[in-house]
């Protein structure tokens, strides 16, 4: 069945520097889906890609889907202790429901 | 603005109950989705519920598992006959397209099977 991977499971990083987690897919998709999720909240939706290599920015925050659609990453910019979460990459494949990546831990130290 | 509600927060119950977790999706949407996530663990899909069936079902959802939408607007997750490693948080979410639409999630409801 389709596969999705995430690194780092866990990342530590002082507050100000930057911040990338990379997503892959075992199989092409046709979408993916950027979720974050709070230590002790539910996942909240950050953004969707949809066309090969698409770049889309959410201010600090940096998203890229592959050429060949099977992978994605997210950079954070000069990051915040608000950014603290585990961010999931949710890959979709046509016909069938989006599946999960294990997520990236990020702790930001001030 | 819309948000998918779930009840209980909590639920403990001891192994071999069954338990009914409960959401109410947001009004207009039409696809409805369970997920379960282990303490510190990734978030697994378990079902997908689309005009009043399910649409697609993971090898977690086996026969322990149902789903149903009792009325237009709740959608209930049970469990028969729990076991120790049914506890998680249970996440439910709804989008008003399959796939190419975010999931709106609930609060989770945290089932701690004893």
């Amino acid at each position: 069945g389709q596969q999705v991977m995430q690194i780092p499971q866990y990342q530590h990083v002082q507050e100000g520097e930057d911040f990338t987690t990379y997503c892959n897919s075992s199989t092409t998709l046709s979408n993916i889906q950027w979720y974050k999720q709070r230590p002790g909240g539910h996942p909240v939706f950050l953004i969707q890609l949809v066309k090969s290599g698409e770049v889309k920015k959410q201010k600090r925050l940096t998203f890229q889907f592959g050429e060949a659609k099977k992978n994605s990453s997210l950079h954070i910019t000069a990051t915040q202790t608000t950014d603290v979460g585990t961010y999931f990459c949710a890959g979709h494949r046509y016909g069938q429901n989006f599946v999960f990546g294990p997520g990236t831990r990020l702790s930001v130290l001030p | 603005e819309p948000e998918v509600t779930q009840t209980p927060s909590h639920q403990v119950t001891q192994m071999g109950q069954e338990v009914i977790l409960r959401c109410v999706p947001i009004s207009n949407h039409l696809y409805f989705y369970w997920y379960r996530q282990i303490l510190g663990q990734k978030v697994e899909f378990l079902v997908s519920f689309y005009n009043n069936e399910i649409s697609e079902k993971s090898e977690i959802f086996d026969d322990q598992f149902s789903v149903e939408r009792p009325d237009g607007s709740n959608f209930t997750l049970k469990i028969r006959s729990t076991k120790l490693e049914d506890s998680a948080m249970y996440f439910c979410a709804s989008s008003g397209g399959t796939g190419r639409a975010e999931a709106f999630f609930g609060q989770g409801t945290r089932l701690t099977v004893v």
